[in-house]
Parts: structure tokens; sequence; C-alpha cells
């Protein structure tokens, strides 16, 4: 599975549009891009998956360069609830995989006042 | 009402003793996984099952054993041979798909060891 690099922390103001860029240089050509939100002491939350372009949810959008070696998770106007650790992922599911998620650091949002 | 819990949500348990960790799912997935949290740290996968009956190893299952004898049910047994066995333990489902697929997780259980 594809290596991913994101930030380990930003600040946002609540009402902001935070942009959080994941980096994934290896990403072969079957595997999508997913991500997912966590907050203390619960299980993560899936958020969008795409593959190209961009995918808009009502939850956030993900934009895909056509190179697909980075992606990057806009939501739009911030709340303070939005504080969390958002974890991008990047893999494909396929006979030979095992669905097998891999989790790094994530990046921790922290939405202030 | 579907989804997947886990019990308990805290468990104590002293050093030598094996402990077992409930996941049970109602979404009718073929697929569940175990994943083991440490502060700050992401996920590592523990162990993950396809199919009934049939699971395989994660990045750190030594320490760990799981069995698959129903759909709905994967228990996680953390025996006395796990070094560090303090953590958040997340139970996970999904479908099989061609694409990455959407996992779906519990509440967690917060085991501590001492």
């Amino acid at each position: 599975l594809a290596k991913t690099t994101q930030p380990i922390s930003m600040d946002s103001y609540e009402g902001q549009e935070v942009n959080i860029t994941c980096s994934h240089n290896n990403i072969a050509t079957n595997d999508y891009i997913t991500w997912y939100q966590q907050f203390p002491s619960q299980g993560p939350r899936f958020i969008i998956q795409g593959y190209k372009t961009k995918v808009t949810n009502e939850v956030a959008s993900l934009f895909i360069p056509a190179d697909r070696k980075s992606s990057t998770l806009s939501l739009p106007r911030v709340s303070l609830s939005d504080t969390a650790v958002y974890y991008c992922l990047v893999g494909d599911l396929t006979s030979s995989n095992t669905g097998k998620l891999i989790f790094g650091q994530g990046t921790t949002l922290q939405v202030k006042p | 009402d579907g989804g997947i819990t886990q019990s308990p949500k805290y468990l104590f348990r002293k050093e030598g003793q094996n402990v077992t960790l409930s996941c049970e799912q109602n979404l009718n997935h073929d697929a569940m996984y175990w994943y083991r949290q440490d502060p700050g740290q992401g996920l590592r996968l523990i162990y993950y099952s396809q199919i009934v009956n049939d699971f395989q190893k994660g990045d750190i299952a030594e320490g760990y054993s799981v069995s698959r004898e129903k759909k709905e049910s994967f228990p996680l047994t953390v025996t006395s041979a796990q070094k560090n066995p303090t953590a958040f333990y997340l139970c996970a489902s999904s479908l099989r798909d061609r694409k990455l697929p959407e996992q779906y997780f519990g509440p967690g259980t917060r085991l501590t060891v001492t």
C-alpha cells in the first residue's frame, strides 16, 4: 500500500475553510484515496473517498490532481466540533490485497473560537 | 439499527491473564478487522478476516489470537504473551469490494493491564 505523508498538526478558527494536503508519491494505478476522521476515544469515521479530480459530499471535498501524487481534503467553514485527527489512506482491494488500511499518525486539526 | 459494537468500553486486567474483547456487527459485512491504537499514534492492524473460518495476521499479531466462527462476530484474545497490552482496541468491518472499502469502526475498548 502506498505510503502517505501529511502534516502532524494544523490550527484554524471557526468559520474558516481548512485544507489538509496528503502526499502519496508512489500511488498505484488501482489505488483509491480515502480520508477518515477520528475524535478522541472513538473509532475513525469515513469522510470521503476518490480516485481522481474532485469529489464532494455533504461534509467535505477531495481534490486530486492529474498525477494523483497528492490529495487535499477541504473542510468548508469549520466549527469547534471539527477538532479531530484526520487520516489520509491510499490503497486498493484486489484479489491479491486484503482490504488492509494503513493509518499513519494523521493530522491533528485544532479549531479555535 | 445497524452497527458495530464492542464490549466492554473499559477493561482492567492483571498482568499474566488472558482477556477477550468482544466485537459484533449486524451490517452483514464479510470482512472484519482488529486494530490497536497507542496514545498519539495511528492505528495498527492486528488481525483481519475476509470470510467466516478464515483470518490473517496483520502487522502486529504477536501475543494476540482471534476466531471467526460466525459472520457477525470476531473476538480478539489478548494473551499473556503480549508484552505491552495496554492500549485502545478498535474493531471494524467492511464489505468486500474492488475499491478500498469503507470501514465501519466500533466505539473501541480501552484495555489497561497492571
